[in-house]
């Protein structure tokens, strides 16, 4: 069935430096593609999402493309800040009643 | 504007009772989720609902069951505790998406439960 496959934690990384995490998904059709972020103590909130191939989602800083080609739809950021540290999920529509199936989330820990 | 709430924020409960997880949203969503979280594991979904009077059993039901007697109100109930429920409760809500199409999910910030 549809699903992702979200790239291992933890990631430590210290300020300004260049953040990839990946994700893949397995799914029938093009469907949107999310990242949601869960700081601590927090519930998730969106981070970023792409409607159709070839989109990019971009919000504070992230960016996320969606290639059709390589089923991919990896979390970019070039200079992450210690207030970035979180845990980062990709997230798939299912189709029905607007479930998702999201990933085992990314922990991002950034030191000063 | 508050979101999403839950009630309560923590809780320790001893194997074999009862409890009720409240969830609220003051954004006129039609859909509503129960998800729990365990480490390693992601996000699972125990239950939904896509209106009020309605629900559905989502990848984790037993041993939870769900209400929505009002559009802004989903309850979840553990009618025995069992340690394997100790985890972290959140719930979420989202417009309707229309057909074909996908809707942000909004989540409140989480319960934490502990079954001794």
């Amino acid at each position: 069935g549809d699903s992702v496959t979200q790239m291992e934690g933890p990631v430590t990384l210290s300020e300004e430096a260049f953040l990839t995490i990946n994700c893949t998904y397995t799914a029938t059709g093009y469907p949107s593609l999310f990242w949601y972020v869960q700081y601590p103590g927090e519930g998730l909130q969106l981070l970023l999402k792409a409607t159709k191939a070839d989109d990019k989602g971009s919000n504070k800083g992230f960016e996320a493309t969606y290639r059709k080609e390589t089923t991919s739809f990896h979390l970019e950021k070039g200079s992450v800040q210690v207030s970035d540290s979180a845990v980062y999920f990709c997230a798939l529509p299912l189709n029905t009643g607007n479930q998702f199936y999201f990933g085992t989330g990314t922990s991002l820990t950034v030191i000063p | 504007n508050a979101g999403v709430t839950q009630t309560p924020k923590f809780r320790v409960l001893k194997t074999g009772q009862s409890m009720t997880l409240l969830c609220a949203q003051d954004m006129n969503h039609e859909y509503m989720y129960w998800y729990r979280q365990d480490p390693g594991m992601g996000l699972r979904l125990i239950h939904y609902s896509v209106g009020e009077g309605t629900t559905a059993k989502g990848e984790v039901p037993d041993g939870y069951n769900v209400s929505r007697l009002k559009k802004q109100n989903f309850l979840l109930g553990l009618e025995s505790a069992a340690p394997s429920q100790t985890s972290v409760y959140f719930c979420a809500s989202s417009y309707w998406p229309g057909p074909g199409l996908s809707e942000t999910q909004y989540f409140g910030p989480g319960t934490r439960l502990l079954v001794l």
